[in-house]
C-alpha cells in the first residue's frame, strides 16, 4: 500500500528560526514528489517539485531534498517569517495515482 | 456519498477542438478547485470557487481556458481551442465550509489532445 506520512503534524516556532519538515513514503517507485503550501480558504500552491532522478530543489528560502531509497523527503525553510504560516503538504506521484501526506501545520510567531 | 464526480474519465480529441470537463462536488461543499497535473509540472491549481463565485483564477494558463460554476452542484472547465500541450490529467476537488484544509479529490479526467 502506498502511504505518505508527515512529521510533525504541527509546529510552532519563533520568527527567524530555520526549520525542517519531514515526509516519508512507503513505496519508493515514484515519478516525482511535490511540496505544497495551503493557506486558509485557498487551494494548494506548489512550492517545489523534485523528479525521481533529482536529489534536491531550491527556491528562495526553501530547499527540498529527496532520498528515494529511504523513502524520505525534507523541506527546509530558512529564516522563517510569520508569512510562512500555513499547512505544508507533500504529495508523491506514482504515475497512476497521486498520494498526499496529511500535512504539517506551521505557525511562525512574530 | 459518491464523492467528487468527474466526467468524462478519459477524453481524446484533436487539436483545435473544444473540450469541456465536468465536475460535481460533494453535496454541501462550498469550495471547488480545478487542478491540472502533468509529469513535468506536477499538480497545479488552475482556479477555485467559493459559493459558486470564482475567487482566484491566476493559475489559468491562458485565455483558451475558462471555468464556470452555474450552481452549487456543477462546474465546467472548458478549453477552446485545445492544443497538444493541454494534454494532462485534470482534477476537481471540493471541501466543506470552513474545512478548506481537507480537499476531496475526484478521480480526474485524462485529456489527450492529438
Amino acid at each position: 500500500k502506498q502511504e505518505v506520512t508527515q512529521i510533525p503534524a504541527a509546529l510552532s516556532v519563533p520568527e527567524g528560526e530555520n526549520l525542517v519538515l519531514n515526509c516519508s513514503f512507503t513505496d519508493s517507485a515514484i515519478y516525482n514528489l511535490q511540496w505544497f503550501r495551503q493557506d486558509p480558504g485557498k487551494g494548494l500552491t506548489s512550492l517545489l517539485l523534485i523528479q525521481s532522478s533529482q536529489r534536491e530543489q531550491t527556491s528562495g528560502r526553501l530547499n527540498a531534498s529527496l532520498d528515494k531509497s529511504s523513502g524520505r523527503s525534507t523541506l527546509y525553510i530558512a529564516a522563517s517569517q510569520p508569512g510562512d504560516s500555513a499547512t505544508y503538504l507533500c504529495a508523491v506521484n506514482y504515475g497512476q495515482n497521486f498520494v498526499f501526506g496529511p500535512g504539517t501545520r506551521l505557525s511562525v510567531l512574530p | 456519498d459518491a464523492g467528487v464526480i468527474q466526467s468524462p474519465r478519459h477524453e481524446v480529441t484533436e487539436m483545435g477542438q473544444e473540450v469541456t470537463l465536468r465536475c460535481k462536488p460533494i453535496s454541501g461543499h462550498d469550495y471547488l478547485f480545478w487542478y491540472r497535473q502533468t509529469m513535468m509540472r506536477g499538480l497545479e491549481l488552475l482556479i477555485y470557487f467559493n459559493n459558486n463565485v470564482p475567487i482566484d483564477d491566476s493559475g489559468m494558463p491562458e485565455d483558451r481556458f475558462s471555468a464556470k460554476m452555474p450552481n452549487a452542484s456543477f462546474s465546467t472547465l472548458k478549453i477552446q481551442p485545445s492544443e497538444p500541450r493541454d494534454s494532462a490529467v485534470y482534477f476537481c476537488a471540493s471541501s466543506l465550509p470552513g474545512q478548506w484544509d481537507e480537499q476531496f479529490f475526484g478521480p480526474g479526467t485524462r485529456l489527450t489532445v492529438l
